[in-house]
């Protein structure tokens, strides 16, 4: 099973809401990443979690708070988001944190109106 | 001056062509370095590795070129459903994982 599950696929939100990005995986990685890739752009990382710990912040806004759980899943907690943080957020997972083969979950696709 | 960075296309070629990509990185800390695909709205699949040594798997040959940093792709016998973007990933160096800017391929009848 190399898959990577996120939810929900479609999200829209007003600028005062407040919601949550799901990933899970079943692989046994040790690794996940939150990725936000814009229209015609290629996915720029956002987080790295290295053994449930955070070991990367592309220096990213703090309306955007990742958390790790268990090893299986990663939540991304929205607040106060802007109209261009309009994107689809990709998840992906590896074995282990840099230089391993990542696997991507389908995406959410966000929408902030 | 961007860390991975791929011709954006498009390459527009006929089906049987053979077409090959580069991509060009700039932190020489990066230790592994691979292909994705991506169809439109749809999230990069794994294509392939690249080894020093090069590798090949059926139509696709991929070469890694460490003194002058870059990395390449080869498409053999093109096929309609060769049509996406290729991007070129370059992994490593403080868990750093970096997506070139990624190159569209439209094959042609």
């Amino acid at each position: 099973d190399t898959e990577v599950t996120q939810t929900p696929k479609h999200l829209v939100m007003g600028m005062t809401n407040k919601k949550s990005l799901k990933c899970e995986q079943h692989m046994g990685h040790r690794a996940m990443y939150w990725y936000k890739q814009k229209a015609k752009k290629p996915p720029e990382l956002m987080f790295v979690y290295s053994y449930e710990k955070l070991s990367i912040n592309e220096s990213v806004p703090s309306r955007f708070s990742p958390e790790c759980p268990n090893s299986s899943l990663l939540n991304l907690h929205l607040h106060a988001l802007q109209p261009e943080d309009s994107a689809l957020y990709l998840c992906a997972s590896s074995q282990v944190a840099g230089g391993e083969t990542q696997y991507f979950g389908p995406g959410t696709r966000l929408t902030v109106l | 001056r961007k860390e991975v960075e791929q011709d954006p296309g498009p390459f527009n070629v006929p089906e049987g062509a053979t077409v090959a990509f580069n991509c060009t990185y700039s932190n020489s800390a990066s230790q592994s370095f691979f292909w994705y695909r991506q169809d439109c709205r749809k999230e990069p699949k794994l294509l392939m590795s690249v080894y020093s040594s090069g590798n090949e798997d059926g139509r696709f040959t991929a070469q890694l070129n460490r003194a002058s940093q870059y990395i390449s792709l080869l498409i053999r016998d093109s096929k309609l459903s060769d049509s996406a973007t290729y991007l070129c990933v370059a992994s490593g160096g403080y868990q750093k994982v970096t997506f070139g800017t990624g190159t569209k391929l439209q094959v042609i009848p």
